[in-house]
């Protein structure tokens, strides 16, 4: 059971470049995640998607769109990369009783 | 969704217990206190969660104060892989459905000694 899994794992990217970076959990959830964590802080929301069909902006959406392609995938693109997005990016999953689960993370960097 | 506070990093010796406290004053009726931990720079992973009985499971326990304004998590026997960041989360469902939205603060730095 591979739970939530994330590609790629590591990316640099030049600025103005576009990615786009995939999710995919085989647990069976409705609800997936995208968050950003920087160096030395903790995790803020980027998009979630409560249910297959629907997205909505977390605490700092700007500069990201999201696809809920399914009810296993869950990608997130940036479309005109800059510096300040270089981050480690984290998508996860949750299930009301066990709770969230996290992919391994994306570290991006943009030069 | 209710605003916790967690002491900035505690240090324990490897075997004793780890007690990390939580205060979530402003908590209401339908919200769960959850807790994770991140690892280096690894996912957060899940290790308990509760509503307003203590819960136990393989990894710890979770003591919710009876007013539900504060709460401990318990690692009865610290060992040097439990050093992270250990994060409590307040976190509100809507009824039946999985949605929820997990806001982390900067949580508790453990360090567990040899």
């Amino acid at each position: 059971n591979a739970g939530v899994t994330q590609t790629p794992k590591f990316q640099v990217l030049k600025t103005g470049q576009s990615m786009t970076l995939q999710c995919a959990q085989d647990m069976n959830h409705n609800s997936m995640y995208w968050y950003r964590q920087d160096p030395g802080m903790g995790l803020r929301l980027i998009y979630y998607s409560a249910s297959e069909g629907t997205t909505d902006k977390g605490e700092v959406p700007n500069g990201y769109n999201v696809s809920r392609l399914n009810k296993r995938e869950f990608s997130l693109r940036l479309e005109s990369a800059a510096p300040s997005q270089t981050s480690v990016y984290f998508c996860a999953s949750s299930d009301r009783f066990y709770g969230y689960t996290f992919g391994s993370g994306t570290r991006l960097t943009v030069v | 969704d209710a605003k916790t506070t967690q002491p900035p990093s505690m240090d324990c010796a490897e075997g004793r217990a780890a007690n990390l406290p939580c205060n979530h004053s402003t908590i209401s009726g339908n919200e769960y206190v959850y807790w994770y931990r991140q690892i280096h720079s690894q996912g957060p992973q899940y290790i308990i969660h509760g509503l307003k009985n203590n819960e136990t499971n393989e990894m710890a326990s979770l003591i919710i104060t009876e007013d539900r304004k504060s709460s401990t998590l318990i690692l009865p026997h610290a060992t040097l892989r439990d050093t992270a960041v250990y994060y409590c989360i307040v976190l509100w469902y809507s009824g039946g459905t999985s949605y929820g939205k997990l806001t982390f603060g900067q949580g508790t730095i453990l360090t567990v000694h040899p």
